[in-house]
């Protein structure tokens, strides 16, 4: 199993453009979640997914969309990027025990 | 609204050293709660889990310890080594959802 797949790893984006961060994962797991941390800060959960078609917002949702057409795939939309939205972004999956299964993050600057 | 703190939030110990960090949160009503580990630049990791019923975990030289009513853990590191120098979260997991609410994180630097 690859675990939780997070692309891309790094990226640069100008005021206003707009972006998917892929999220994937082979696990089989119904829940998955979009996490952001900022520096020196904890996590902070953006949107939440507990299966197909079915998603939810969390702490944090303004200025993102998520969609999960698939159990393997949650991908994250930000749209009209803003320097604010500058911050690592994590996916993870909820596993048996709720053990919870993070990917490696992507790292996201708006310029 | 949940909240978890975490006490203190930056650490420097010399190698050898025994430590506890320290998290509390405000609303007990939780399934659990779980202690990670961050490396600079990386992912997180899981090292312990404490089912709401339990009242300690162990791993090799860590133990993490939990008082619902109190709203605190403690995650307990035996012997610390140079490489156990890492940022660790503590989360709880709330409600039917199964959300994480993360702590600020305690940085520590294990010193040779």
């Amino acid at each position: 199993n690859a675990g939780v797949t997070q692309t891309p790893k790094f990226r640069i984006l100008k005021i206003g453009q707009s972006m998917t961060l892929q999220c994937t994962q082979d696990m089989n797991h119904n829940y998955m979640y979009w996490y952001r941390q900022d520096p020196g800060m904890g996590l902070k959960l953006i949107y939440y997914s507990v299966g197909a078609g079915i998603t939810d917002k969390g702490e944090v949702p303004n200025g993102y969309n998520v969609s999960r057409s698939t159990t393997e795939d949650f991908p994250l939309r930000l749209e009209l990027a803003a320097p604010s939205q500058t911050s690592v972004y994590f996916c993870a999956s909820r596993g048996p025990g709720n053990t919870i299964y993070f990917g490696e993050g992507s790292w996201l600057t708006v310029v | 609204k949940q909240e978890v703190t975490q006490i203190p939030a930056a650490l420097s110990v010399p190698e050898g050293e025994n430590l506890v960090l320290n998290c509390s949160f405000t609303d007990s009503a939780i399934y659990n709660l779980q202690w990670f580990r961050q490396d600079p630049g990386k992912g997180l990791t899981s090292l312990l889990l404490i089912q709401s019923s339990q009242r300690e975990q162990t791993s090799g030289r860590l133990n993490a310890s939990l008082d619902k009513s109190s709203g605190r853990s403690t995650l307990y590191i035996a012997a610390s080594q140079p490489g156990d120098s890492a940022t660790y979260l503590c989360a709880v997991m709330m409600d039917s959802s199964y959300k994480l609410i993360f702590g600020s994180g305690t940085r520590l630097l294990v010193r040779p």
